[in-house]
């Protein structure tokens, strides 16, 4: 059965403090992995889009890594800021159809 | 440019009463879709649509019906609203598949109470 697992449920870190959030998959034939953010009360916006051959992509302060060996992604986040306390949902687009499996989520939660 | 807009924000609904959740893009993209998000789980899809004049089931489709008349609207109609339709609705769009590295873009969500 195509599954995309996240851990952990729910983090709360410092400011300033880096992150790391943990995504794996079942999903198969695959075709791209994607990371969105979604802050409370709103719409998932996307941070990353990584095909087959690409290791690892950032944008800004979010770099996001895959192994599509072991079928694993993470998503770092560099010093963080109060603004990203939000749930990061990972996404994984199957087939030729491009179904679209998401994980649950991980709620990130960040104190000054 | 708008983006993907929803309306309305929060509605509650009596059992048995019927619905239409708007959806709108103003960036003319060909893919639109509707989800739904319950608590503490993934994004489902309900229905999605490859252009005007087509649209197909996703995994959850049961209990709604869809449209796609024009490029820009893809409403979502409840007919006989049952408590386990209680949830946050999310439209998208994007230009092309999700297959390809296309990016999907979520409108702000309708938050659905069925009572």
């Amino acid at each position: 059965k195509n599954q995309v697992e996240q851990s952990p449920q729910s983090l709360i870190i410092l400011e300033g403090k880096n992150c790391t959030l943990q995504c794996n998959y079942t999903v198969s034939p695959f075709s791209n992995l994607r990371w969105y953010k979604q802050d409370t009360g709103r719409g998932p916006v996307s941070l990353t889009i990584m095909t087959f051959s690409e290791n690892t992509k950032s944008n800004g302060r979010y770099t996001a890594t895959l192994d599509a060996d072991t079928k694993q992604s993470s998503l770092h986040i560099t010093a963080s800021q109060l603004s990203d306390s939000a749930s990061y949902i990972c996404v994984v687009s199957e087939g030729s159809q491009g179904n679209l499996i998401f994980g649950k989520g991980t709620k990130l939660s960040v104190k000054p | 440019n708008a983006g993907v807009t929803q309306t309305p924000k929060f509605r509650i609904l009596k059992i048995g009463q019927s619905m239409t959740l708007q959806c709108t893009q103003d960036m003319n993209h060909n893919y639109m879709y509707w989800y739904r998000q319950d608590p503490g789980m993934g994004l489902k899809l309900i229905y999605y649509s490859v252009g005007a004049g087509i649209t197909d089931k996703g995994e959850v489709p049961n209990g709604y019906n869809v449209s796609r008349s024009t490029t820009e609207d893809f409403p979502l109609r409840l007919e006989l609203a049952a408590p386990s339709q209680t949830s946050v609705y999310f439209c998208a769009s994007s230009y092309s598949s999700t297959s390809g590295s296309y990016e999907q873009y979520f409108g702000p969500g309708t938050r659905l109470t069925v009572t």
